[in-house]
């Protein structure tokens, strides 16, 4: 019953912006779109939330659409660093945060 | 600072024997989560606190429970390991999330469990 739908896989030139989409075409009204990241064999780390208006902060900015049903991850300087996987998710309910399958950057000098 | 503290990092036990995996947070958070994540795969909801109050997911096997003894500390117990409970447990925090609120999630780094 995931919630989003993510690109498996993608490539990125280090030094240049990633755009990352995600899919949420039964989000509520007031559900957030928040994005998270996985480096190697680590815990997953928050990167940004938002319900309506863009936002930005020192990781990234995301962008949602007006009808809310998609939204982009905008990381402007990717390095190599970022190589990642990053999680798109739309919470089920108060409480409850589940991950879909997420996208797998790979960032290339 | 580490703020979600979980031990150990690897942990070996043998199929069928009792295994507890711990984690404890300073950040005073109401909620506590706790995630199975195979090899190559998402982080799967198995369980989260509020507060006191517990909230299995539904496909949650009956061989994993939690304790939550207070607002630090969690754990996660497996009663009968079997070979394909050898994953990452990541142990998470947030503040409550109630209607129309938003909490981001911090994660601990992990523990390997491995059956044998």
């Amino acid at each position: 019953d995931a919630k989003t739908t993510q690109p498996p896989s993608m490539d990125c030139a280090e030094g240049r912006a990633a755009n990352l989409p995600c899919n949420h075409s039964t989000i509520s009204g007031n559900e957030y779109v928040y994005w998270y990241r996985q480096i190697h064999s680590q815990g997953p780390q928050y990167i940004i939330h938002g319900l309506k208006n863009n936002e930005t902060n020192e990781m990234a900015s995301l962008i949602i659409t007006e009808d809310r049903k998609s939204s982009t991850l905008i990381l402007p300087h990717a390095t190599l660093r970022d190589t990642a996987v990053y999680y798109c998710i739309v919470r089920v309910r108060d409480n409850d945060m589940r991950f879909g399958a997420g996208t797998r950057l790979t960032v290339k000098p | 600072d580490a703020m979600v503290i979980q031990n150990p990092r690897y942990q070996v036990t043998q199929f069928g024997k009792p295994v507890t995996l711990s984690c404890s947070q300073t950040l005073n958070h109401n909620v506590m989560y706790w995630y199975q994540q195979k090899s190559s795969q998402a982080p799967k909801l198995l369980f989260h606190y509020y507060d006191k109050d517990f909230n299995n997911e539904a496909d949650t096997p009956d061989n994993f429970q939690s304790r939550r003894p207070n607002t630090s500390f969690c754990f996660l117990d497996i009663r009968s390991p079997g070979l394909g409970d050898a994953a990452m447990y990541l142990c998470a925090t947030s503040r409550a999330i109630r209607s129309g609120g938003s909490y981001e999630q911090y994660f601990g780094p992990g523990t390997r469990l491995t059956v044998t």
